[in-house]
C-alpha cells in the first residue's frame, strides 16, 4: 500500500499525559500537513512541512504541541500535558511539490481521546 | 468566521438520481477548490478538484461547477449509488505562497437510498 499511513489509529490517554503520533506520507511527496478534526467540523490546519522544514504553524498549535519531520520523510506530532479539549481526530496529508500540488492525500487519522 | 460554507448539513437522494452538493466561499484569494468524501473513522478521500481558471471539471460520475462571480461551487453526482453515501467536504486553497493548506466547510451528509 503506497498511501499515507498513520500510527496509532486510536489513542486513549489520561489528562496530563504526553502522546506522540506518527505519519508516513506517500514516498515521493515532499509536502506534509497536519490537520485536526472535531465532531461536526471540517478539518482545521495545524502545520505544514516542505521536506524537513516546518514552514507554517497555525495559532491552534499551542506551546504544548510540537511537530517534526527530521529527515523529510515521516513526521511526528507530540502533544504534551494533554487536556480534554485535545480530544479529536488528527489527520496527516501529503502532496507533491510540483504538478498536482493542490491535491492532498490523507491518512486514516489518529483518534485521540483524553479522559 | 467560516470562509467555506456548506449550508446543507444533509441530503437524501434516490438511487439513480442526481445528487447536487453546494458550497459557497467568501475569500477571493482562493484559487483552487476540492471535494473530498469521508466515511466514519476514516480520513477524507480526494474526489475531484477545479482550478479557479476553469468553470467545470468532470471525472466519470462526478462533475464540479465553479461560478467565480457568485463565489459558489457545486458537485454533481450522476447517477447516484448507495455506495456514495458519506459526508462530502468542500475545501479551498488560498493563493498564498508554497503552503497550500486547505480551508474546509462543515460537510454535507449524503444518503443515497436504494
Amino acid at each position: 500500500d503506497t498511501g499515507v499511513s498513520q500510527d496509532p489509529r486510536h489513542k486513549i490517554t489520561k489528562r496530563g499525559q504526553n502522546v506522540t503520533f506518527r505519519c508516513d506520507p506517500i514516498s515521493e511527496h515532499n509536502r506534509l500537513y497536519w490537520y485536526r478534526q472535531t465532531l461536526g467540523q471540517g478539518p482545521e490546519f495545524l502545520t505544514y512541512f516542505q521536506n524537513e522544514a516546518q514552514l507554517e504553524k497555525s495559532r491552534l498549535l499551542s506551546d504544548r504541541f510540537s511537530a517534526e519531520r527530521p529527515k523529510g520523510s515521516f513526521s511526528t506530532l507530540e502533544i504534551q500535558r494533554t487536556e480534554q479539549g485535545d480530544s479529536a481526530m488528527y489527520l496527516c496529508a501529503s502532496s507533491e511539490t510540483s504538478g498536482r500540488v493542490n491535491e492532498q492525500f490523507f491518512g486514516p487519522g489518529t483518534r485521540l481521546t483524553v479522559l | 468566521d467560516q470562509q467555506v460554507k456548506q449550508n446543507s448539513p444533509s441530503l437524501s437522494v434516490q438511487e439513480g438520481r442526481i445528487s447536487i452538493l453546494n458550497c459557497d466561499y467568501t475569500n477571493s484569494m482562493f484559487d483552487y477548490f476540492l471535494w473530498y468524501k469521508k466515511y466514519p473513522a476514516e480520513g477524507p478521500t480526494f474526489l475531484i478538484s477545479i482550478s479557479s481558471i476553469k468553470d467545470k471539471n468532470e471525472d466519470g460520475r462526478f462533475t464540479v461547477f465553479l461560478n467565480k462571480s457568485a463565489k459558489h461551487l457545486s458537485l454533481h453526482i450522476v447517477p447516484s449509488q448507495p455506495g456514495d453515501s458519506a459526508v462530502y467536504f468542500c475545501a479551498a486553497s488560498p493563493n498564498a505562497g508554497n503552503n497550500r493548506k486547505l480551508i474546509w466547510g462543515l460537510g454535507t451528509s449524503l444518503a443515497v437510498n436504494p
